[in-house]
């Protein structure tokens, strides 16, 4: 089973500030099949990034995903009232597919 | 427009079983996976398992096994997670999850069913 850990487990910026969020996985994955999603409570998650990099239809530019092998990285450029939320890294090129665990990204 | 509508709160006791549905729409409910997906309160996101609403064939994680049953009704475009053996570990918040194919991300997403597992 491939773990993926994600970091930090919580993010304490300002809007207009960038986010930086890292996704580690404990083998090699293959960048296709490395996913983001953003949860905001009481929603079901929704899909940001698709093949490490690829924006999902309707993501702002903003939005952008980066890595290969083990590391991967979430960073939204500027920070938009809405964007707070948490973040999940999926692989999904074997079962069982996985998550990492989360990182929050909170109004400072 | 794709729509994924679960059915409904549930409140068990420990040990008696659960059947959550996920009621697909706006696609051909053949041509794509489904997955479940869960989330205890306040944690992160779990698989369980996957069907082929084509052929009804699973795969669930082995955590499950044994416990879990997925199934679909091709005539209703619906497919069912049932979870037995439940213990009070169980309740989270359990999602359906759309996938074009076996290794694809979650495109779409139902709203979620809360089991809540208490005595």
């Amino acid at each position: 089973e491939i773990v993926l850990t994600q970091s930090p487990g919580t993010l304490s910026l300002s809007p207009g500030e960038r986010a930086t969020l890292s996704c580690r996985a404990s083998q090699s994955v293959s960048s296709t099949y490395l996913a983001w999603y953003q949860q905001k409570p009481g929603q079901a998650p929704r899909l940001l990034i698709y093949g490490a990099s690829s924006r999902a239809t309707g993501i702002p530019d903003r939005f952008g995903g980066s890595g290969s092998g083990t590391d991967f990285t979430l960073t939204i450029s500027r920070l938009e009232p809405e964007d707070f939320a948490v973040y999940y890294c999926q692989q999904y090129g074997s079962a069982p597919w996985t998550f990492g665990q989360g990182t929050k990204v909170e109004i400072k | 427009q794709v729509q994924l509508v679960q059915s409904g709160a549930e409140v068990k006791k420990p040990g008696a079983s659960v059947k959550v549905s996920c009621k697909a729409s706006g696609y051909t409910f053949t041509s794509y996976y489904l997955h479940w997906v869960r989330q205890a309160p306040g944690q992160g996101l779990e698989w369980v398992g996957i069907i082929n609403p084509s052929t009804g064939s699973t795969t669930y994680a082995r955590k499950f096994q044994g416990r879990v049953t997925m199934t679909r009704d091709t005539s209703t475009s619906t497919v069912y997670m049932e979870l037995s053996s439940l213990r009070s570990e169980d309740t989270a918040v359990y999602y359906c999850a759309r996938a074009p194919t076996v290794n694809y991300y979650f495109d779409y997403w139902g709203q979620g069913t809360l089991v809540t597992v208490s005595s």
